[in-house]
């Protein structure tokens, strides 16, 4: 019944490795978002996205590379990880609502990603 | 820069008492306000949320007090109850309902029995 589901929930890998993470929200909902919660627990959007298309992208590394297969799925793959890609990553989903607005983001568990 | 700060990263609060958690912002565009709740291991929910066009939005025991000429806002909740105790939130926004939130870094709520 989890709405927003991340996986894996935790991961543990070393500098210059390649990882995903997976995200699935069964809400309907038709855009969805990555956050990074780093070490000063500042909680910031990274990417957006809407029916599977890039909405928002915060000037985030390219070795970051999002990729949304369905609405109801946004990957995030990490290339060449560093020690800095430390932290918490936050998947949430919302709905465009009519005049381009969009109801509250509902998130899910987080993955704490470490990089040794 | 820093937008939205919550300078309290704890509180502890007496259960049944007044618990206030407070943020401030910088950016004067910022026009919607809303508090999150997030317990361990979980993402954080939604919890209130203020247009600036109000001054109080009120929710049960959860109350949200917005001060433009400060850029001040706070979150009420009265009485506290144990099941209170978590990380709030607060997060701004150019816009109701826009995508992009800007979070602040949370302050821990312990509510004591």
């Amino acid at each position: 019944d989890t709405a927003v589901s991340q996986t894996p929930k935790y991961l543990v890998t070393q500098m210059g490795n390649d990882k995903s993470i997976k995200c699935e929200q069964n809400l309907g909902h038709d855009t969805m978002y990555w956050y990074k919660q780093d070490s000063k627990k500042f909680l910031k959007i990274m990417f957006s996205y809407n029916n599977k298309e890039l909405i928002i992208n915060e000037t985030v590394p390219n070795r970051f590379s999002p990729k949304s297969p369905d609405k109801a799925h946004l990957n995030l793959h990490i290339n060449s990880l560093e020690l800095g890609d430390s932290a918490v990553y936050f998947c949430a989903s919302s709905r465009r609502l009519a005049g381009g607005l969009y109801n509250e983001q509902f998130f899910g568990p987080g993955t704490r990603l470490t990089v040794l | 820069d820093q937008q939205v700060k919550q300078n309290s990263p704890s509180l502890s609060v007496q259960e049944g008492r007044i618990s206030i958690l407070n943020c401030d912002y910088t950016n004067s565009m910022f026009d919607y306000f809303l508090w999150y709740k997030k317990y361990p291991a979980e993402g954080p929910t939604f919890l209130i949320s203020i247009s600036s066009i109000k001054d109080k939005n009120e929710d049960g025991r959860f109350t949200v007090f917005l001060n433009k000429s400060a850029k001040h806002l706070s979150l009420h909740i009265v009485p506290s109850q144990p099941g209170d105790s978590a990380v709030y939130f607060c997060a701004a926004s150019v816009g109701q309902g826009a995508q992009k939130l800007v979070f602040g870094q949370g302050t821990r709520l312990t509510i004591n029995p």
